[in-house]
């Protein structure tokens, strides 16, 4: 089956500090991977995305390369904000799913920048 | 354009009740998926509908259903509610199905006392 392995919480952080959250997944064939991001009281939303090997998801400083030979996608930011601080998921979606939409998620990893 | 939105925000039932939350998904989106999410086990799939018919359901026993309506809206239901439904819930749209890129509400917290 598909499944997602984050790198365990918390992960803190003074501010302008650089970011990784490791993430590697399982799964048959190439599926499409994503970061979204989970802030306190909220639902999820899209960080990036990135749908075949090699590219390279981008969005507010964030960055996530899709690595086929190491089955990862790794988040990556330079420097963190205390306004980063939030949970991260790392997620896939098998391709050619036809029409099913079933994300698979990590367990999450959160992220406490302090001043 | 307006986002995802789900009704209640925060609900409290006792043990056996059963419990309607309701989700708008974004205007002209088709496709929406609910989703569980509880401390230990994470973000777990339920179900997912397009076009007013379940394309695809997770691991959840039959206590758990939903359903579509013509305008895209949609409602999953817990029956006979157990401590353990405690949890967010999150309903996801996105224009069509097998796409991961969903537009996520803010979710339903449901308390079962």
């Amino acid at each position: 089956g598909n499944s997602v392995t984050q790198m365990e919480g918390p992960v803190t952080l003074s501010e302008e500090a650089f970011l990784t959250i490791n993430c590697t997944y399982t799964a048959t064939g190439y599926p499409s991977l994503f970061w979204y991001v989970q802030y306190p009281g909220e639902g999820l939303q899209l960080l990036l995305k990135a749908t075949k090997a090699d590219d390279k998801g981008s969005n507010k400083g964030f960055e996530a390369t899709y690595r086929k030979e190491t089955t990862s996608f790794h988040l990556e930011k330079g420097s963190v904000q205390v306004s980063d601080s939030a949970v991260y998921f790392c997620a896939l979606i098998p391709i050619n799913t036809g029409t099913a939409s079933k994300l698979t998620f990590g367990t999450g990893t959160r992220l406490q920048v302090t001043l | 354009k307006a986002g995802v939105t789900q009704t209640p925000r925060y609900l409290i039932k006792t043990r056996g009740q059963q419990v309607t939350l309701s989700c708008s998904p974004i205007s002209g989106h088709r496709s929406v998926s609910w989703y569980q999410q509880t401390p230990g086990q994470g973000l777990q799939f339920l179900f997912e509908y397009f076009s007013e018919t379940q394309r695809n359901k997770g691991n959840f026993p039959g206590r758990f259903s939903g359903r579509q309506f013509s305008n895209s809206r949609s409602e999953m239901n817990v029956s006979t509610l157990e401590l353990g439904d405690s949890a967010l819930y999150l309903c996801a749209s996105s224009a069509r199905p097998g796409q991961g890129e969903q537009y996520f509400g803010p979710g339903t917290r449901l308390t079962v006392t």
